[in-house]
């Protein structure tokens, strides 16, 4: 079993819909919760990140933690053709010394 | 103010050449991480490394694959013998030396390696 799991694509949406993007884990050392933006064939862009449980908005964004249930979320409102892309969750703790872990991503088309 | 950088963007070998991937991290970062992104897959970890020390290279293939940040210059990913396997997107990511900065990694554009 996979330490991260992320809802498996792809996702289309008609611009301007709400997206939910989410993930759930496994490991309880997990401590920092982040989503990245990766376009094709280029790096993944960090959009947010965020510390133990709780939201967190960053204009259209919001990110949100339970861990309680092991999971998070990434919310897009608004959404708009630009943001198509696959988006990938990633995870890590005090005591993975720098070490993300990765889910396999969702990839979204925001259609016109 | 220049993001990671990775060179070359594109690298084409035969099986059993040598593959050396290059990464300079952000300015001011001294802390490098290596990701390996096979097709339809997320990235997966490879090494961890600061100024002339590995830190985690939990995820290193145990033979044929070494990497190294040097005092000097870029951090060097190197894979030996390479295989069709091997073939893959090789992410580079840094994040500033400040303690407690370990999720703020910024990516590099990646070097795609193409094993024929």
């Amino acid at each position: 079993q996979k330490e991260v799991e992320q809802d498996p694509g792809p996702l289309s949406v008609p611009e301007g819909a709400i997206v939910s993007l989410n993930c759930t884990y496994s490991n309880s050392a997990f401590q920092y919760f982040m989503w990245y933006r990766q376009y094709s064939r280029k790096g993944p862009e960090l959009l947010m990140y965020t510390y133990s449980s709780g939201n967190k908005e960053d204009g259209r964004f919001t990110a949100q933690v339970d861990k309680s249930s092991k999971y998070i979320s990434l919310f897009i409102r608004d959404s708009q053709p630009s943001d198509s892309a696959t988006y990938l969750c990633a995870m890590n703790g005090n005591t993975n010394a720098g070490k993300s872990t990765f889910g396999d991503g969702t990839t979204l088309t925001v259609k016109p | 103010n220049a993001g990671v950088m990775q060179n070359p963007r594109h690298l084409v070998r035969r099986r059993g050449q040598e593959a050396r991937l290059r990464c300079s991290p952000m300015k001011g970062h001294s802390h490098v991480y290596w990701y390996r992104q096979l097709p339809e897959e997320g990235l997966k970890f490879m090494v961890y490394l600061q100024k002339e020390n590995i830190i985690d290279e939990s995820g290193m293939p145990k033979e044929r694959f070494s990497a190294e940040f040097p005092k000097e210059g870029p951090s060097i990913l190197r894979i030996q013998q390479v295989v069709r396997g091997d073939s893959a997107a090789y992410f580079c990511a840094s994040s500033p030396s400040r303690t407690g900065a370990q999720e703020t990694q910024y990516f590099g554009p990646g070097t795609r390696l193409l094993v024929l």
